[in-house]
């Protein structure tokens, strides 16, 4: 079980927009760490895509953005394309566990 | 270019000790604000991180296997090793080792996992 918590899947039609959320507490998210989101590919290792709660590395899409409020974060992407069903984790750091922590994971399927 | 790479046993006896290499380049270990994690990922499952080496060799390791991890590096070799004791099959994944940098903006300072290595597969099995 994890400490920050996904929509098990998300789904969307290729041109949509589609959100994957990342609830997290008051011994992390709440008390200010900031949140990175990775999309993974099966069989290959985590992409960053959003970190910062909001920057995009180089490279990634503006179609790909994120939010951050309270104790939850989001991953928003607009224009839907086939090649963005993937695997997406938010990321972020805990007091308690004094390390990182990671979602549950969000598989995102285009229709 | 950042680059990682694990190298280990793929596979290894129950009760065994597993050792794994993260060899990288395009970066240094002694500069201020860079680590390397180490985060696995059971099959079909989520990721999960085990520990953190600095710069300045300051060390985290995640509480509930804090007993069977060790994490070193050795600067000159540009290689972070990760040892666990006493696998067992639950321990089985692939392990994969990260970029941890310091990212400093007007915003705020970030910490994110950068760059991953390709990853490497363990099993646990007798």
């Amino acid at each position: 079980q994890s400490v920050l918590t996904q929509p098990p899947s998300v789904s969307g039609a290729p041109g949509q927009r589609v959100t994957i959320s990342c609830t997290g507490s008051s011994s992390n998210i709440g008390t200010g760490y900031d949140v990175h989101w990775y999309q993974q590919f099966p069989g290959t290792a985590p992409k960053l895509l959003i970190y910062g709660n909001t920057n995009r590395p180089s490279g990634v899409p503006d179609r790909f953005s994120g939010s951050k409020s309270g104790t939850s974060a989001s991953l928003a992407i607009i224009g839907l394309q086939a090649d963005d069903e993937a695997d997406y984790y938010c990321q972020s750091y805990d007091n308690n566990l004094r390390g990182a922590i990671f979602g549950g994971g969000t598989k995102l399927t285009v229709l | 270019q950042i680059t990682l790479k694990e190298s280990g046993p793929t596979l290894v006896k129950p009760t065994q000790t597993l050792t794994l290499t993260c060899s990288f380049s395009g970066f240094s270990l002694t500069s201020s604000g860079v680590g390397v994690g180490w985060i696995r990922q059971p099959p079909g499952k989520a990721l999960e991180w085990l520990a953190f080496i600095y710069w300045d060799d300051d060390k985290s390791y995640r509480p509930s296997l804090k007993d069977r991890l060790t994490i070193t590096k050795d600067t000159s070799k540009n290689q972070v090793v990760l040892t666990m004791t006493n696998m067992d099959p639950v321990d089985t994944g692939t392990y994969y080792c990260a970029h941890r940098p310091e990212i400093i903006m007007v915003q705020g300072v970030y910490h994110p996992f950068d760059y991953w290595g390709q990853g490497a597969l363990v099993t646990v099995s007798s």
